[in-house]
């Protein structure tokens, strides 16, 4: 399995600003996802991010919004914009590094709170 | 539109005792399902997979087993122990590059 890692771990934001999350695997992974947990809801995907190509996002979800980034095989970042309190969540990374394609591996998250 | 649901939000079982968390869907494209389970304030840690092609997968105290006709899955760990306390969730997967459909997790609660 893959060791994920993201930061920062949490943050307190204003309206209207910006943050960006970074998360790094300790081996090459082809794709990347990002994810979102809303305050007692499930993980909703946003977006898939491969290595050279464009992010591509799910329903919902724009890249004006949440622009990510992939420079390389082990490296990503999700930038969350124009802060608003409904953007108060949980962010994760994830990455398929098991023995089958379908496991993902996550990494610890990180708690945005939106003031 | 909730393609996986998991209608029980909490469950509490004895140590020692047969946990059983169930998990409905309904996406019939979904070619492969995964139960994750989450500490607080950690990301969700890979317990066990089933492909659609098989009816039950066991590693250990985890069993998972498929119904695909009632499209229903379920994942049973036995005997319960205290470290088992957590928010499971049931997630599936279209295959190939698709991310994971997450249901809502059920709290686990093992008691002494």
């Amino acid at each position: 399995s893959a060791v994920i890692s993201q930061k920062p771990s949490r943050d307190i934001c204003q309206r209207g600003t910006s943050l960006t999350i970074q998360c790094q695997v300790d081996s090459q992974v082809t794709m990347m996802f990002w994810y979102r947990q809303q305050p007692g809801q499930s993980l909703t995907l946003i977006a898939t991010a491969n290595q050279g190509s464009e992010a591509t996002y799910e329903s919902g979800f724009v890249i004006d919004k949440f622009p990510i980034s992939r420079p390389n095989l082990t490296f990503s970042t999700l930038t969350v914009s124009n802060l608003s309190p409904e953007d108060s969540s949980i962010y994760l990374c994830s990455a398929f590094a098991g023995t089958s394609a379908y496991e993902q591996y996550f990494g610890p998250g990180t708690r945005l709170t939106v003031t | 539109d909730q393609q996986v649901k998991q209608n029980s939000p909490s469950l509490s079982v004895q140590e020692g005792r047969i946990s059983i968390l169930n998990c409905d869907y309904t996406n019939s494209m979904f070619d492969y399902f995964l139960w994750y389970k989450k500490y607080p304030a950690e990301g969700p840690t890979f317990l066990i997979s089933i492909s659609s092609i098989k009816d039950k997968n066991e590693d250990g105290r985890f069993t998972v087993f498929l119904n695909k006709s009632a499209k229903h899955l379920s994942l049973h760990i036995v005997p319960s122990q205290p470290g088992d306390s957590a928010v499971y969730f049931c997630a599936g997967s279209g295959g190939g590059a698709d991310g994971l459909t997450f249901g809502k997790g059920t709290h686990l609660i093992i008691q002494p």
